[in-house]
C-alpha cells in the first residue's frame, strides 16, 4: 500500500503567518490528492482536492500543491481557527491511505 | 442540506460482531458512492471501505478484508457496515462519508462525514 508521510508532525504559527505542511507519498500519486482539517471533537473537512482545487466554501488563504510523490498544504496567513490537525489522503491505488497529521498551533 | 448520521456503536465483547447504520439525507443517496472511514481515540484517520452508488462494487482495507461487509439500501437512504470478529484494535469512531462527486468514480474524496459513532471492544 501507499504510504503518506506528513511532515512535521506539529507546527507552531503566530496568526497572521504562514503555514507550510509538507506530504509525501512512498510512489507517484500523479494529483489523486486530497488535503483534510480535524478539529477536536468534529468530523474531518474536505479542504483540497486533485492537489490544488478548493473544496466548496474553503477560505483562499487554503492552498494545495505538488503532483507525483511530494505535496504541500499552505495557509498564508493563519487565523486562530486554523488550528487544528491536517491530515493528507492519496485516492491513486487501493487501498486509500491517510498521512499521521500534522497539528497546527497558533502561537 | 445533506445530514449524515452514524449508529449502531456502542461496547461490544472481543469476537463479537456489530453493524453500524448511517442515515442520508438531503441529497440523492442513490447516486453517490459512499466511504466508511474510522479513527482510534487519540489517533489518525484510517480509510476503511467504499461502495458504489448501486452497490455493485466495494473496496476494503487489507487489513479488514474478510472481517467487513460494507452494504447500501438505497430505498432506505441508509449504508451499512458489518464488522465481525472484532479485535481490540477495532476500537473507533466509524465515519460514513460521502463521495465528493455523485456518479462512478469510488474513489474520489469524501466531501460531506458524519459526526461519527464510537465502537468500544472490550471484555
Amino acid at each position: 500500500e501507499i504510504v503518506m508521510t506528513q511532515s512535521p508532525a506539529a507546527l507552531s504559527v503566530s496568526p497572521g503567518e504562514r503555514a507550510t505542511l509538507s506530504c509525501r507519498a512512498s510512489q507517484g500519486v500523479s494529483s489523486n490528492f486530497a488535503w483534510y482539517q480535524q478539529k477536536p471533537g468534529q468530523a474531518p473537512r474536505l479542504l483540497i482536492y486533485g492537489a490544488s482545487t478548493r473544496a466548496t466554501g474553503i477560505p483562499v488563504r487554503f492552498s494545495g500543491s505538488g503532483s507525483g510523490t511530494d505535496f504541500t498544504l499552505t495557509i498564508s496567513s493563519l487565523q486562530s481557527e486554523d488550528s487544528a490537525v491536517y491530515y493528507c489522503q492519496q485516492y491513486s491505488y487501493w487501498p486509500l491511505t491517510f498521512g499521521g497529521g500534522t497539528k497546527v498551533e497558533i502561537k | 442540506q445533506v445530514q449524515l448520521v452514524e449508529s449502531g456503536g456502542g461496547v461490544v465483547q472481543p469476537g463479537r460482531s456489530q453493524r453500524l447504520s448511517c442515515a442520508a439525507s438531503g441529497f440523492t443517496f442513490s447516486s453517490y458512492p459512499m466511504h466508511w472511514v474510522r479513527q482510534a481515540p487519540g489517533k489518525g484517520l484510517e480509510w476503511v471501505a467504499v461502495i458504489s452508488k448501486d452497490g455493485d462494487y466495494e473496496y476494503s482495507a487489507d487489513s479488514l478484508k474478510g472481517r467487513i461487509t460494507i452494504s447500501r439500501d438505497n430505498s432506505k437512504n441508509t449504508l451499512y457496515l458489518q464488522m465481525n470478529s472484532l479485535r481490540d484494535e477495532d476500537t473507533a469512531v466509524y465515519y460514513c462519508a460521502r463521495v465528493l462527486q455523485e456518479g462512478t468514480q469510488l474513489w474520489l474524496p469524501p466531501d460531506y462525514w458524519g459526526r461519527g459513532t464510537l465502537v468500544t471492544v472490550s471484555s
